[in-house]
């Protein structure tokens, strides 16, 4: 069965600190997707990145890069000199592929609340 | 505008009463979904809808029914809610053989059940 763990439940750091984020992925399917996505107080979900199991390249985006590895299935996610407005929580999301029917689901990890502190 | 909306984005209700979710989207796309976000248990997947005429249950259907009204249109209700469905809502949309399967959510919907 397919299954994301955060064990990071909270995480409290100061401002300029660099913070990574572990995310562990449990799947059966050779071709899946993997999704980090923030949720910063206003509630809502913002999209940060995409990653499929072909591609295991790491990704840097400004401050943010993630590293995926399919040996020890992690998709860990990193903040580079964190500031306070990256303070939210933060949902590590694998999705199914498989056949037109099944394809597409998310399932979404406990998330990590990240507390970036002045 | 928002490419995926949600109605109400707050909602207080007495347990017993019947109270429905709306979800539009604009975005074109065939499939939909509705989530419940539960603190430090992430979101889990209440009802997908891959197409007007497909809907299937998710992880916690128990307790919930929808209605995919048009390819646009995705509504989830409790037909008579419980405190323990206290939580936020999120209502999201994908497109049929979007390569990605990348998922777009709505604002959310902050239900609460007294």
């Amino acid at each position: 069965a397919q299954k994301v763990t955060q064990a990071q439940t909270e995480i409290s750091v100061v401002e300029k600190e660099d913070v990574t984020l572990d995310c562990v992925y449990e799947t059966r399917d050779t071709t899946y997707y993997l999704f980090w996505y923030k949720q910063p107080p206003s509630g809502e979900l913002v999209f940060l990145i995409r990653r499929n199991s072909f591609d295991e390249q790491n990704e840097i985006s400004g401050r943010y890069s993630w590293n995926f590895q399919k040996s020890t299935s992690s998709f860990n996610f990193t903040i580079t000199a964190s500031q306070v407005v990256d303070s939210a929580v933060y949902f590590c999301a694998l999705s199914e592929v498989g056949s037109y029917n099944q394809g597409g689901k998310l399932i979404f990890g406990q998330g990590t609340e990240l507390s970036v502190k002045p | 505008d928002a490419d995926v909306t949600q109605t109400p984005r707050n909602r207080i209700t007495k347990t017993g009463k019947r109270i429905m979710l709306e979800c539009s989207q604009t975005k074109g796309h065939d499939r939909m979904y509705w989530y419940r976000q539960d603190p430090g248990l992430g979101l889990r997947l209440i009802y997908y809808s891959f197409d007007v005429k497909d809907i299937n249950k998710g992880e916690i259907s128990d307790g919930y029914s929808v209605s995919r009204q048009a390819q646009a249109k995705f509504s989830l209700s409790l037909e008579s809610a419980i405190p323990n469905q206290t939580a936020l809502y999120f209502c999201a949309t994908s497109g049929k053989g979007h390569p990605e399967y990348e998922q777009y959510f709505g604002p959310g919907t902050r239900l609460t059940v007294t």
